[in-house]
């Protein structure tokens, strides 16, 4: 089976800040890779499809990149509404969530 | 616009069942699959299965083959996860996602609509 390794599992940073979170997979998935935000209480909401496309609606503060097996999403200024969870998940095959990054304020 | 209503939060005894309901609207019921994601208090993301609504084709992840089914009525556009022989392990939130394709390969999909998620508590 494929493994999803999320880094770093936490992060503190500040309002404005540029933060990147890493994916990495256990094999190569291509470009099978997307990511999402979830805030507490609520439901994950799709950031970035396809590891490098951005989600309708989505701020282009939001940004992917990465093939085969490392991946990044990078939010260039951090919003208050940024503080929270993020997951990567990988779709090549068995579907399977990394174990998510939470963003605090620092 | 595009809708999952699920049902609400249930307690359950330990070896009892759940059956969770998933209403979507908003699009063609049987062009897009539906998954099961759930997630313990304070825990990420799991995965636990699939359906097609257009033919009732399921597949679950290998940790809950056995006791979990998924079914789904066209006439009514819902889909149901059930759950069976409950253990406190199983509290969770239980989401319903759907699985829209953004290429010709059957592994470029993503979740890009959601349910809101129930509670379902085991416990004694």
């Amino acid at each position: 089976d494929i493994q999803m390794t999320q880094s770093p599992s936490s992060l503190s940073a500040s309002v404005g800040d540029r933060v990147t979170i890493t994916c990495r997979a256990s094999q190569n998935i291509s470009t099978n890779l997307n990511w999402y935000r979830q805030k507490p209480g609520k439901a994950p909401k799709l950031l970035i499809y396809g590891a490098s496309s951005l989600q309708s609606g989505v701020p282009s503060r939001f940004s992917g990149s990465g093939s085969g097996t490392d991946f990044t999403l990078t939010i260039s200024s951090l919003q208050v509404e940024d503080f929270a969870t993020y997951y990567c998940q990988q779709t090549f095959s068995n579907l399977l969530f990394g174990q998510g990054t939470k963003l605090e304020i620092k | 616009q595009v809708q999952l209503v699920q049902s609400g939060a249930e307690v359950k005894k330990p070896g009892a069942s759940v059956k969770v309901s998933c209403k979507v609207s908003g699009y063609r019921f049987t062009d897009y699959s539906i998954h099961w994601v759930r997630q313990a208090p304070g825990q990420g993301l799991e995965w636990m299965g699939i359906i097609d609504p257009s033919g009732g084709a399921t597949t679950s992840a290998q940790k809950f083959r056995g006791r979990v089914t998924m079914t789904r009525d066209t006439s009514t556009t819902t889909v149901y996860m059930e759950l069976s022989s409950l253990r406190s392990e199983d509290t969770a939130v239980y989401y319903c996602a759907r699985a829209g394709h953004y290429c010709g390969s059957a592994r470029c999909y993503a979740f890009d609509y959601w349910g809101q998620g129930p509670l379902v508590s085991v416990s004694s």
